[in-house]
């Protein structure tokens, strides 16, 4: 069964600079959306990014336009999130998830933002 | 920033029917699809109904959704213990071009 493998997440200081990756194995990827969404510590989903299937064609939430970067690596089967500029309220596990209807998710990876 | 509302809690004895309501806007549900989202405790979500009602593989047929307007309702019937978790929806949302979750439903058996 196929899967999406986050990693990259751990402690930054505010200000600081962080980039997640999301493995996909077992699955098809190149030809999916690929979303980034954030669920911070005792609260509920909060969509981030999504990019398209070819890489040309992204969106972000409000919350973190200016600051985080969306991209993929088809060859590598691989979805990143450049974040820079971090502040406390980017403190979440993101999650990784595929297509339209967000299947699979990945297993998180925990981002803390603190000094 | 959530535009989804749900109830924060819903609850039933085993083999009892719950529903959880999802009110949006014309600007997501009202024009695009809905999905479910189930996230057993301490673990990642999952998905559980896409494209309105429609159950991936896998996921059992006590577990429906429907669509009315700008409103999507998740029914689950015969309730189980293993159901208890927090429950999602989400759309697309044309106004602020990007997806959008609802507020969560924590499902507790009693």
């Amino acid at each position: 069964e196929g899967q999406l493998v986050e990693s990259g997440g751990g402690l930054v200081q505010p200000g600081g600079s962080l980039r997640l990756s999301c493995a996909a194995s077992g699955l098809t990827f190149s030809s999916y959306w690929m979303h980034w969404v954030r669920q911070a510590p005792g609260k509920g989903l909060v969509w981030v990014s999504h990019i398209n299937s070819d890489g040309r064609s992204t969106n972000y939430a409000d919350s973190v336009k200016g600051r985080f970067t969306i991209s993929r690596d088809n060859t590598k089967n691989t979805l990143y999130l450049q974040m820079h500029s971090l502040r406390a309220e980017d403190t979440a596990v993101y999650y990784c998830a595929r297509g339209v209807t967000f299947d699979p998710w990945g297993q998180g990876t925990l981002v803390t933002v603190s000094s | 920033q959530s535009v989804l509302t749900q109830p924060p809690s819903a609850s039933g004895t085993p083999g009892q029917r719950v529903t959880i309501s999802c009110s949006g806007s014309s600007s997501n549900i009202g024009r695009n699809t809905v999905n479910w989202h189930q996230q057993l405790p301490g673990t990642a979500p999952k998905l559980l109904i896409y494209n309105d009602f429609h159950r991936p593989s896998g996921v059992p047929d006590r577990f429906s959704g429907s669509k009315s307007g700008t409103s999507a309702s998740l029914a689950i019937s015969g309730l189980q213990s293993e159901d208890e978790a927090d429950y999602y929806c989400s759309a697309w949302d044309d106004s602020l071009n990007g997806y959008v979750f609802g507020t969560g439903s924590k499902v507790t058996v009693l």
